[in-house]
């Protein structure tokens, strides 16, 4: 079945880019998705990718997709204490529904 | 807001007991899901539904049974909770181009 994989965790300091990836075994998703999850909250929609795309922007958020060896990544310019939470990657199965990668908690260190 | 409350929001109880979440919505949305978040697992699928008295099941639906016999309110019972239900479980809904989760029910089965 499908499978998608994330790093668990990332530490930054403030100012700098924050690197999220994700890789997935198989895909026949129209979008791939972002998710963000603050701290006792539900998870909200960051961004999506088209899957016709490469690359995506949108502010300081950049989202890169190679098909080719199945990776996605989330990268966060001058990322912010604000930015301290668990992200997701999200991608539909085959059934049409949305799959979850474990989830990076991203630290961001003053 | 995307009109989505889940009840209740912390809840222990003991092994053997039933327990039902509910998942109320506003938006009059068809989709309706039940995932559960542990760590190092990210969300997975329990049980969604596709309208009313229509549902299926996720990827672990095992120990779980759902209803929907509104639109608004989609029910998951655990018919006898056990420890490895211990979790938090997050109910979403299928909102044009993306899900949109409630703020999670956190169970504890001791």
């Amino acid at each position: 079945g499908e499978d998608v994989e994330q790093s668990l965790f990332l530490s930054v300091r403030e100012g700098d880019s924050s690197v999220i990836n994700c890789t997935y075994t198989d895909s026949s998703s129209t979008y791939l998705y972002w998710y963000k999850q603050e701290p006792g909250a539900g998870l909200q929609l960051l961004t999506y990718i088209f899957s016709n795309m490469d690359m995506k922007q949108d502010q300081r958020l950049t989202v890169l997709l190679n098909k080719k060896d199945k990776h996605l990544s989330l990268r966060i310019a001058d990322t912010q204490t604000g930015d301290s939470a668990i992200y997701f990657c999200a991608l539909a199965s085959n059934t049409g529904k949305l799959i979850f990668g474990q989830g990076t908690t991203l630290q961001v260190k003053p | 807001d995307a009109g989505i409350t889940q009840s209740p929001r912390h809840k222990v109880t003991e092994t053997g007991t039933p327990v039902t979440l509910r998942c109320h919505q506003t938006e009059n949305h068809r989709y309706m899901y039940w995932y559960r978040q542990d760590p190092g697992h990210g969300l997975r699928l329990i049980h969604y539904s596709y309208g009313v008295k229509d549902t299926d099941k996720g990827e672990v639906s095992d120990g779980y049974s759902v209803s929907r016999s509104k639109t608004e309110d989609f029910l998951l019972t655990l018919e006898s909770a056990t420890s490895s239900q211990t979790s938090v479980y997050f109910c979403a809904i299928e909102g044009p181009g993306e899900l949109f989760f409630g703020e999670g029910s956190r169970l504890t089965v001791l």
